[in-house]
């Protein structure tokens, strides 16, 4: 089975800042990579899919792009709101594995 | 306007079986890919198990052969049948809608302990 990876596994950033995440799968998924934000004690939320594709309604400061192996989701201004831990999802084929999460927080 | 709400969790003790229930608004089950999944406390997300609209359904190595995925049109709804459960079990499950996953319920707790 495919594995995803992330890194970091937390991070810590001034609003305003610019902060990147990586997500890696083990083997080559195509762009079927999806984003996931899940604020403290909600739902997860789906914030991209097909690596680069922005679901309705999430902000333009969030982007991601990616193919293959490597992939990468950028928030170009962090907000307080964004305070959050985001998961990669590959969805290809099952196994859909999540990847284990990187937490964002405000400095 | 879209919405899933789980329903069916519970504490039970190690060994014991569950059937958790996903009852569907503002769309149809039948039509679309259906999935659990699945949160430990404090932890990450885990997919567990998906229902393609044919018919075809795939499990998480971890609960292959115990957990099996349904569904019933004439009520709109998802289940999950939960049988030997364990201690690593115990999570927040979710069903939603999709893959990938654009809707998500708001979880059931399920705590496996004796």
């Amino acid at each position: 089975d495919i594995q995803m990876t992330q890194s970091p596994s937390s991070l810590s950033a001034s609003v305003g800042d610019r902060v990147t995440i990586t997500c890696r799968a083990s083997q080559g998924i195509s762009n079927y990579l999806a984003w996931y934000q899940q604020k403290p004690g909600k739902v997860p939320k789906l914030l991209i899919y097909a690596a680069s594709t922005l679901q309705s309604g999430v902000p333009s400061r969030f982007s991601g792009s990616g193919s293959g192996t490597d992939f990468t989701l950028t928030i170009s201004s962090l907000q307080p709101e964004d305070v959050a831990t985001y998961y990669c999802q590959k969805y290809n084929t099952a196994p859909f594995t999540f990847g284990p999460g990187t937490k964002v927080d405000i400095k | 306007e879209v919405q899933l709400v789980e329903s069916g969790g519970g504490l039970i003790q190690p060994g014991g079986s569950l059937r958790l229930s996903c009852a569907a608004s503002g769309f149809t089950v039948i039509s679309n890919y259906m999935s659990w999944v699945r949160q430990a406390p404090g932890k990450g997300l885990e997919w567990v198990s998906i229902v393609y609209s044919g018919g075809s359904s795939y499990y998480a190595d971890s609960v292959k052969g115990r957990f099996t995925i349904s569904r019933d049109n004439f009520k709109n709804a998802l289940y999950l049948q939960m049988n030997s459960l364990r201690a690593e079990d115990t999570a927040v499950y979710y069903c939603a809608r999709g893959q990938p996953l654009t809707h998500w319920g708001q979880g059931t707790l399920v705590t496996v302990s004796s």
